[in-house]
């Protein structure tokens, strides 16, 4: 079956690096996605990975193995405004019509 | 800011009742997924409309259906309303149903169940 593993809390101190994991099991990978969202609001897109290695988006980057079913989320530069949850979603092209399996979503809580 | 909109942003119903809640796409998106989110847990896939068809339904009872407009707009309905449907329901507007089409969340409609 499909599954999606990510811690469920982390903390962290301003200015600090912080790293966040995300392991999966899916029969017909397509591509993970990271989304950062805020108590009470709405997912926000933060990267896609389809291919193996590391994506870099300013702060935030992202990398990928496939043959590992495994991928980070690291943060550099903490600012108290990164404390949120982050998600980390696959598209499976297994699950009806490429669908998003997501984790429950890591919370990092940005300490002084 | 998405672009993406929800209606209405709090919703409060007892068991039993009917609830439609709104959505408008990011212009220029011709697809709308829908989600429920539970406290403390990732969104689960509701269904998916392309092009005013379903293009993909999750793992949830008849009772919850959906349309899509000719604008691209979304409704969400769920029939007989249970305690468990107390939850945050998101819609996602992306540009077709490729691969790597990204999703993009509108702000979410909360809805609770007494």
């Amino acid at each position: 079956g499909q599954n999606i593993d990510q811690p469920t809390e982390m903390t962290a101190t301003e200015g600090a690096i912080v790293q966040i994991n995300c392991t999966y099991q899916t029969s017909g990978f397509n591509g993970l996605f990271w989304y950062q969202q805020h108590a009470g609001e709405a997912p926000t897109f933060l990267s896609y990975n389809v291919l193996d290695g590391l994506e870099e988006k300013g702060r935030f980057s992202s990398f990928l193995s496939r043959s590992k079913g495994y991928s980070y989320l690291l943060l550099k530069e903490l600012q108290m405004k990164d404390s949120a949850s982050y998600l980390c979603a696959v598209r499976d092209k297994e699950e009806s019509n490429y669908q998003l399996i997501w984790g429950a979503g890591t919370k990092l809580i940005i300490k002084p | 800011e998405t672009g993406v909109t929800q209606s209405p942003t709090h919703l409060i119903k007892t068991r039993g009742q009917q609830v439609t809640l709104r959505c408008s796409s990011q212009s220029g998106h011709n697809t709308v997924s829908w989600y429920q989110q539970a406290l403390g847990q990732g969104p689960q896939f509701i269904f998916q409309y392309y092009r005013e068809e379903e293009n993909g339904r999750g793992n949830f009872p008849p009772r919850f259906s959906g349309l899509q407009f000719p604008n691209y707009s979304s409704e969400l309905n769920v029939n007989a309303l249970e305690l468990d449907d107390s939850a945050l329901y998101l819609c996602a507007s992306s540009f077709g149903t490729g691969r790597s089409d990204t999703q993009y969340f509108g702000p979410g409609t909360r809805l609770t169940v007494l």
